[in-house]
């Protein structure tokens, strides 16, 4: 059965901090791991990773994979209020199922 | 707004009575999937449709039931329902059939059982 284990389980920082939440999995026959931001409601995308060593980047927020030691970090420079939400990791493998972790949960104080 | 559509956006029923939501795919988009999120189980996938054929199934109890119609929207149907399915229930979609294309989730629907 496919895993992902999130951590920290919950993170309380200041604005202008910067931020490393980390995804560890265990899948059969690794296809991608994705990052999702959740606030109020719905996931939004935020990254598709798929290679080892290949860092994705998107403003202050970036990720990469390690495909050797099975877990990707997603970082987040410069934090800000906006920022606050749950993070989501996912794990698709040969099965087609998306497999997710419990996520992170940030709060950025002003 | 990702353009997933799904309605009703909150639902309150009694235990035994059975439910229909329904999810509208971004226009383009031929695939649909079906999540359940609650407190205890985070983001459970239940299943996947492309272009009106299942493509994946995940922890989908007996008693729920999916299909995508022609027009590719789609009915989540759950039966007999229990306390324990009151959750909020996520429709996504996306152009491919896999992961490998960034899934856009709908708003979600709050089923409250009673």
């Amino acid at each position: 059965e496919d895993k992902v284990v999130q951590s920290p389980l919950s993170l309380v920082v200041h604005e202008g901090d910067t931020v490393t939440l980390n995804c560890s999995y265990e899948v059969t026959n690794f296809r991608s791991l994705l990052w999702y931001k959740q606030e109020k409601k719905a996931p939004t995308f935020l990254f598709m990773l798929t290679s080892s060593g290949i860092e994705k980047k998107s403003g202050r927020l970036s990720s990469i994979l390690d495909k050797k030691e099975l877990f990707s970090i997603l970082n987040i420079t410069a934090t800000q209020t906006g920022d606050s939400a749950v993070y989501l990791c996912a794990v698709e493998g040969g099965s087609y199922i998306p497999t997710f972790g419990r996520g992170t949960s940030l709060i950025v104080h002003p | 707004d990702s353009g997933v559509t799904q309605t009703p956006k909150h639902l309150i029923t009694a235990t035994g009575q059975r439910v229909t939501l329904r999810c509208s795919p971004r226009s383009g988009d031929l695939s649909v999937y079906w999540y359940q999120q609650s407190l205890d189980q985070g983001l459970q996938f239940l299943i996947q449709y492309y272009n009106g054929e299942e493509r994946a199934k995940g922890n989908i109890l007996e008693r729920f039931s999916a299909q995508q119609f022609p027009d590719l929207h789609s009915e989540l149907n759950l039966s007999s329902l229990e306390l324990g399915d009151s959750a909020l229930y996520f429709c996504a979609s996306s152009v491919g059939g896999t992961s490998t294309n960034e899934q856009f989730f709908g708003p979600g629907t709050r089923l409250t059982v009673l």
